[in-house]
């Protein structure tokens, strides 16, 4: 079974910063089923980037997935007031499912 | 409009089962996988258990294998989770997902759970 570990455990910025968030898998994943989900308090989670770096339907455009084989990042360019939140990797491999245990970006 | 909506939590003993449910409107549920994954209070997600659109093939998280059950019954266009000898640490808001598969240039670009419901919460407590 893939482990998926993210840091930071918490992000703390102000609006208009950037944040990188980090998700690194136990073993090689493929690009293809390596996703973002922002989850807000009270909320169910939202799909933000699938294939690691595809943005999905609705997302905008500072949003951004990167990375390959063990190392992935979510990138928000510019944080606005509505992006503090948990954010959580996923993969899938071998017909399981997993998801790190998210990095929660807060108001500095 | 993209709906799921689950139904079926509540508070239940220990070692007992429970049915959830998850009703599927506005897109063609038979095309799609789905999944459920469930979040203990205070928690990360945790995946559950998936199954093809047509039901084929159905896997499930090493926590539940041998205890729950996904099926669909495509003409109610109804996802079901069958969870049996319920214990204290399935306590969890569960959530049904539908997962898209995503395709360019002709070839498969990636997955995702891109359309999610509000959540059930499971109780289990004697």
């Amino acid at each position: 079974e893939i482990v998926l570990t993210q840091s930071p455990g918490t992000l703390s910025l102000s609006p208009g910063e950037r944040a990188t968030l980090s998700c690194r898998a136990s073993q090689s994943v493929s690009s293809s089923y390596l996703a973002w989900y922002q989850q807000k308090p009270g909320q169910a989670p939202r799909l933000l980037i699938y294939g690691a770096s595809s943005r999905a339907t609705g997302i905008p455009d500072r949003f951004s997935g990167s990375g390959s084989g063990t190392d992935f990042t979510l990138t928000i360019s510019r944080l606005e007031p509505e992006d503090f939140a948990v954010y959580y990797c996923q993969q899938y491999g071998s017909s399981f499912f997993t998801f790190g245990p998210g990095t929660k970006v807060d108001i500095k | 409009q993209v709906q799921l909506v689950e139904s079926g939590g509540g508070v239940v003993q220990p070692g007992r089962s429970l049915r959830l449910s998850c009703a599927a409107s506005g897109f063609t549920f038979s095309s799609y996988g789905m999944h459920w994954v469930r979040q203990a209070p205070g928690k990360g997600l945790e995946w559950v258990a998936v199954i093809w659109y047509d039901g084929s093939n159905k896997y499930y998280a090493d926590s539940v294998k041998g205890r729950f059950t996904i099926s669909r019954d495509n003409s109610k266009n109804t996802l079901y989770l069958q969870m049996n000898s319920l214990r204290a640490e399935d306590t969890a808001v569960y959530y049904c997902a539908r997962r898209t598969y995503y395709y360019g240039s002709g070839k498969r670009l990636g997955d995702g759970m891109d359309v999610w419901g509000q959540g059930t919460t499971v109780t289990v407590s004697s």
